[in-house]
């Protein structure tokens, strides 16, 4: 069974950066493109990006351009999204989703990640 | 990328039946077979309820149904029950590694 584990919650201040991760297990890491996805309080959910099995394509919604960096490590099985100059409307729980190659839906889901963004 | 339609909140007594739409572009919902539907309840993470429009994985109760016409896809449970009441999301790709969400409707069971 797959399972992904995320980082725990964050406190940090505007215009820092956050890095959060998710750990696979369950099956071989480099089966899954690694999508994130995001919820801010009260709000729907918002996709992200992606980033590919081998961690050598990554494909970036325009509204986190320049913001966001996703990346992988295969010896530890875990994937990380770091965004930066976070602002108030940063606080989200963050989701890491992946998606087997040729599926169009997302399989399995991380627990997510509450970012707190507070001066 | 703006997000995909759909209504704020639909409500319904139990054994009912309520339709969820969602509507989007030719440069997604209409432009693909790839819409998922996603049942979300607070603090949890989403759940995959429909795929590739009109596939519902093991385990999705058969009262969950998917279609799409032109650039609108809808999502119907059928037979409403007191534990579907959440938020439901729909999903499209849109191309080139892209998906967008619909912002997502509470279903309510009166």
């Amino acid at each position: 069974q797959v399972q992904l584990v995320q980082s725990g919650a964050e406190v940090k201040k505007p215009g820092a950066s956050v890095k959060v991760s998710c750990k696979t297990s369950g099956s071989t890491f480099t089966n899954y493109y690694m999508h994130w996805v995001r919820q801010t309080p009260g709000q729907g959910l918002e996709w992200m990006g992606v980033i590919s099995p081998s961690g050598d394509s990554t494909t970036y919604e325009q509204n986190f351009q320049g913001r966001i960096t996703m990346t992988r490590d295969t010896s530890t099985s875990t994937d990380y999204m770091e965004l930066s100059t976070l602002r108030s409307e940063d606080t989200a729980v963050y989701y890491c989703a992946a998606l087997s190659p040729g599926h169009y839906y997302f399989d399995y889901w991380g627990q997510g990640s509450l970012v707190t963004v507070s001066s | 990328q703006s997000a995909l339609t759909q209504p704020r909140s639909v409500s319904g007594s139990p054994g009912q039946s309520v339709t969820i739409s969602c509507t989007g572009t030719s440069s997604d919902v209409g432009g693909y077979n790839y819409v998922s539907w996603y049942q979300k309840h607070p603090g949890k993470a989403p759940k995959l309820m429909i795929y590739d429009v009109i596939k519902r994985p093991s385990g999705v109760p058969d009262r969950f149904s998917g279609s799409k016409s032109g650039n609108t896809a809808s999502l119907t449970i059928s037979g409403l029950q007191p534990e579907d009441e959440a938020d439901y999301y729909c999903c499209s790709y849109a191309g080139n590694f892209r998906r967008v969400f619909g912002g997502g409707t509470k279903v309510t069971v009166l």
